[in-house]
């Protein structure tokens, strides 16, 4: 079974720049997340979608991160314009469970992202 | 805001030492998960605690859940260089179906 896959893994940008990642859940997986790992944290959930509908975005810096799902299925996450702080490692996790129970997440490697 | 405190932040240890490692949290959760992040991977689920006071083994790792299900602890029993990682616990919101991370603790195990 394909794990879930992430691109690109590494981006370097300078600041007010804009930069998308993009996730592939593994299949069949109805609950997709944004999480945000910042060196030395844990990770920090952005944006959780269940199908193609966002069902968590209360942590979301919505006046610079957008993200999308617009078929249920891969997803991608943007940030326009990008700032010193934005350095961090995004990852896509996915679950098989329906909404009521968070489950087994599956995550991907990783993008990580550098602000200069 | 639900949040989950892990200690200790770092922890360097010879290879064969026991070790135990804690999550603490004010709140209450219906579970509690455990994940091992190793650099430049993503974290992987280890084991899930649902019952209060209840302990699980896996392998040299042992889980155990508090009664009043707000805090949990991890001990690796005869450590090894391939233990080696970031040890995150997570508390699951059921209704909300997510998961609240802590900041992890740092192991590295020295052969």
């Amino acid at each position: 079974e394909a794990g879930v896959a992430q691109s690109p893994r590494y981006k370097i940008i300078e600041k007010r720049q804009s930069v998308a990642f993009w996730c592939n859940p593994i299949s069949g997986h109805a609950t997709l997340y944004w999480y945000q790992q910042i060196l030395g944290q844990g990770p920090k959930l952005l944006i959780q979608f269940q199908n193609n509908g966002v069902v968590d975005d209360s942590q979301l810096p919505k006046d610079r991160f957008s993200a999308e799902r617009l078929k249920g299925v891969d997803s991608t996450l943007k940030i326009q314009p990008a700032k010193l702080e934005d350095s961090a490692v995004y990852l896509c996790a996915s679950s098989f469970r329906d909404r009521g129970f968070a489950g087994e997440l599956f995550f991907g490697e990783g993008s990580r992202l550098t602000v200069l | 805001t639900q949040l989950l405190e892990q200690s200790p932040q770092f922890l360097s240890i010879q290879e064969g030492e026991n070790l135990t490692v804690y999550c603490n949290s004010s709140s209450v959760f219906s579970s509690l998960q455990w994940y091992r992040q190793e650099p430049g991977e993503g974290p992987v689920l280890l084991v899930t605690v649902v019952t209060g006071g209840e302990v699980k083994k896996l392998k040299r790792l042992t889980f155990q859940f508090g009664d009043a299900r707000k805090d949990s602890s991890l001990h690796i029993t005869a450590a090894q260089p391939g233990d080696t990682g970031l040890y995150l616990c997570a508390g699951v919101n059921t209704n909300a179906g997510k998961s609240t991370f802590g900041d992890g603790t740092t192991l590295t195990v020295k052969p």
